[in-house]
């Protein structure tokens, strides 16, 4: 069954201290994987799609990377604006539908 | 482009009340997707349509859940009776079809049912 995990649940960083979030899917096949941001009270908002392994995307602080297992949204140097709730989707071969992680709520403290 | 459009924003009904939400996809978009969010159990993928037509409703709970997309500019998920444990944030969201291409999503509907 398709599954994906995101880890930690809930990340509270001080403005400036770096990390990254994971997911991690198990998929038959891998059509793309998404990372989408969601603010309290509004809908995921697209950040990134990645389709292979080994493939970085880049976006102001933000950077995702993909391996055959797993992704990593690596956030540099946060501010407080970038609090929100991250959220990971796949998509397998021969579907439009996207499977969600359950997201990481991130919070950035001054 | 004002992005995918839903109504109601909130909606507040009584147990065994008829609940009708609706959306207004992306102009040229051919895909369409019925999402509910609840804190237990996140985003779940209710039903998503192609080109008007539905492909995987393997999502939707119960019988009590139906939906409809009578044209390319417009989609309705009715429940009827609306139960307690139907409480959630329904979301839409629409994509170009085939290939990989990310979903956008609207603002959505919380739906309270007392």
């Amino acid at each position: 069954e398709d599954q994906v995990t995101q880890s930690p649940e809930a990340l509270r960083l001080q403005e400036g201290e770096s990390s990254s979030l994971n997911c991690s899917y198990t998929v038959s096949g891998l059509r793309g994987l998404f990372w989408y941001r969601q603010d309290p009270g509004k809908g995921p908002e697209f950040l990134f799609t990645l389709y292979s392994a080994g493939e970085e995307k880049e976006k102001e602080r933000l950077k995702a990377t993909l391996t055959k297992k797993e992704s990593f949204l690596h956030i540099t140097a946060p501010k407080p604006e970038d609090s929100a709730t991250y959220l990971c989707a796949v998509q397998r071969p021969n579907t439009d539908k996207l499977i969600f992680g359950t997201g990481t709520r991130l919070q950035v403290f001054p | 482009d004002a992005g995918v459009i839903q109504s109601p924003r909130h909606e507040v009904t009584e147990m065994g009340q008829e609940v009708t939400l609706r959306c207004k996809p992306i102009s040229g978009h051919n895909s369409l997707f019925w999402y509910r969010q609840t804190m237990m159990r996140g985003l779940e993928l209710l039903i998503y349509f192609n080109n008007n037509v539905p492909i995987d409703d393997s999502g939707m709970p119960e019988d009590r859940f139906s939906a409809k997309m009578p044209n390319a500019s417009f989609s309705t998920l009715k429940i009827q009776p609306s139960e307690p444990r139907d409480s959630a944030v329904y979301f839409c969201a629409s994509s170009p079809i085939g290939g990989v291409s990310e979903a956008f999503f609207g603002q959505g509907t919380r739906l309270t049912v007392v």
